[in-house]
């Protein structure tokens, strides 16, 4: 069975410094991988996806994921925060192999960013 | 504007009055799923609809139903609502069998009293 991991509900960062949201999956077989973020009182909307190909994906507002399947993990990156990056991110995974649809999401992390 | 809405965005009711949660999606996607956020537990599924007269339980269906008669439409129907059912909930929607993401509505707080 898939399922996936966010290590930490909550991470602080201050302004200009880098964001890192850590996600960790486990898979029988390479999954497909996504993140989310949520702005206050919004629904999800999605950053960025690993499918095939380049395992280094970059998403809107200037995050990136990289793929990396020795260690299961699909961890989101910014160099520099913003304000505006203050959200929830979710990171989720889905079955690569055809005819299934099944997604499952992280817990989410809440990030703040400090002025 | 590609989009899913949902109404209502706000809703307060009490135990064991029936409502309906509705959605809608104008992307002509096949596949549509609710989903219930609650704090520590991120999106659970709660029921989904692969096409029209197509619907299948997804992690937490007790206590809601679902209903698929047109491809834009989704709701979600609690028969006899119950505190444990205050919640955050989503409705999404996608193209199946591709690698792509979900598009959300904007969600629906519910609160049962």
């Amino acid at each position: 069975a898939q399922s996936v991991t966010q290590l930490g509900s909550h991470v602080s960062v201050s302004e200009g410094a880098l964001v890192l949201l850590r996600c960790n999956y486990s898979s029988s077989v390479p999954p497909y991988l996504f993140w989310y973020v949520q702005y206050p009182n919004q629904g999800l909307q999605l950053l960025l996806k690993y499918t095939t190909g380049a395992t280094l994906v970059k998403g809107i507002n200037g995050f990136e994921a990289e793929f990396k399947k020795s260690e299961t993990s699909f961890h989101l990156t910014k160099p520099s925060a913003h304000m505006s990056d203050a959200a929830e991110y979710f990171c989720a995974v889905s079955p690569s192999s055809s005819g299934t649809y099944k997604y499952i999401f992280g817990t989410g992390t809440r990030l703040k960013v400090l002025a | 504007e590609a989009q899913v809405t949902q109404n209502p965005r706000y809703l307060i009711t009490v135990t064991g009055k029936k409502l309906t949660v509705t959605c809608s999606q104008n992307m002509n996607h096949e596949y549509m799923s609710w989903y219930r956020q609650d704090p520590g537990l991120g999106l659970r599924q709660i029921y989904y609809s692969m096409n029209v007269e197509v619907t299948d339980k997804g992690d937490v269906p007790e206590g809601y139903k679902v209903s698929r008669k047109e491809k834009r439409n989704f709701p979600l129907i609690l028969e006899s609502p119950s505190p444990n059912q205050t919640s955050l909930y989503f409705c999404a929607s996608r193209v199946p069998g591709k690698p792509g993401g979900y598009t959300f509505g904007s969600g629906t707080r519910l609160t049962v009293v």
